[in-house]
């Protein structure tokens, strides 16, 4: 079944506490990208990535990290995670990356619910 | 990006098609009209997007009007699991892109038995 999937999806951690989301995509999909979910504020991109090793920021990208060392995965780290970082996270993926042209048709993962205290 | 407006929400009974409708006066020739929806705090889930010709899939159709500054997603026999926020969104298809979505407050559609 074509899926992205996120580990963990829920978490409650601690201030300072580096901690990593992973995110796994099993079709062959070239783009990848990470959201953040807040109340009242939508959907924010945090980091993009068009291909391996071609990771780009978006809109709300401070205090966040991604690799993208394989194509089926786009780990995101907090290396020294803060309060208002707690959020719902996902992850999303796409098969345009560097083909022309881009489609907006995303795949969604189930998403991480992240606690800071 | 052209900006869009949809009702907040709506009701539909279970086993009737759910019309929603979505303004995008703005809308540019080159860009497309993308509807995604997400239940209560899951991932959002692509459904259906158009340039000018309606279109279908096994989920919905999309209705666009021939000046391109309005649509309709159509649910042809809703269910209760199709109880969700849908949004619409529009963005043009150009090389180089961020890929970002951007979702709007949608329209909260409720199926009730």
């Amino acid at each position: 079944e074509a899926q992205v999937t996120q580990n963990p999806r829920y978490l409650i951690t601690v201030t300072g506490k580096k901690l990593t989301v992973t995110c796994s995509q099993n079709m062959n999909h070239e783009y990848m990208s990470w959201y953040r979910q807040d109340p009242g504020l939508g959907l924010r991109q945090i980091y993009y990535s068009m291909n391996v090793e071609v990771t780009d920021k978006g809109d709300v990208p401070e205090g966040y990290k991604v690799s993208r060392k394989e194509k089926r995965n786009f780990p995101l780290i907090l290396e020294s995670p803060s309060p208002n970082q707690t959020s719902l996270y996902f992850c999303a993926s796409s098969s345009s990356g560097t083909v022309f042209p881009f489609s907006y048709e995303q795949y969604f993962g189930p998403g991480t619910r992240l606690t800071v205290t | 990006d052209a900006k869009t407006t949809q009702p907040t929400s709506m009701d539909c009974a279970e086993g009737r098609a759910a019309n929603l409708p979505c303004n995008h006066s703005t809308i540019s020739g080159n860009e497309y009209v993308y509807w995604y929806r997400q239940i209560h705090s899951q991932g959002p889930q692509y459904i259906i997007h158009g340039l000018k010709n309606n279109e279908t899939n096994e989920m919905a159709s999309l209705i666009i009007t021939e000046d391109r500054k309005s649509s309709t997603l159509i649910l042809p026999h809703a269910t209760l699991r199709d109880t969700a926020v849908y949004y619409c969104i529009v963005r043009a298809h150009y090389g180089g892109s961020q890929g970002n979505l951007i979702f709007g407050k949608g329209t909260k559609l409720s199926v009730k038995p």
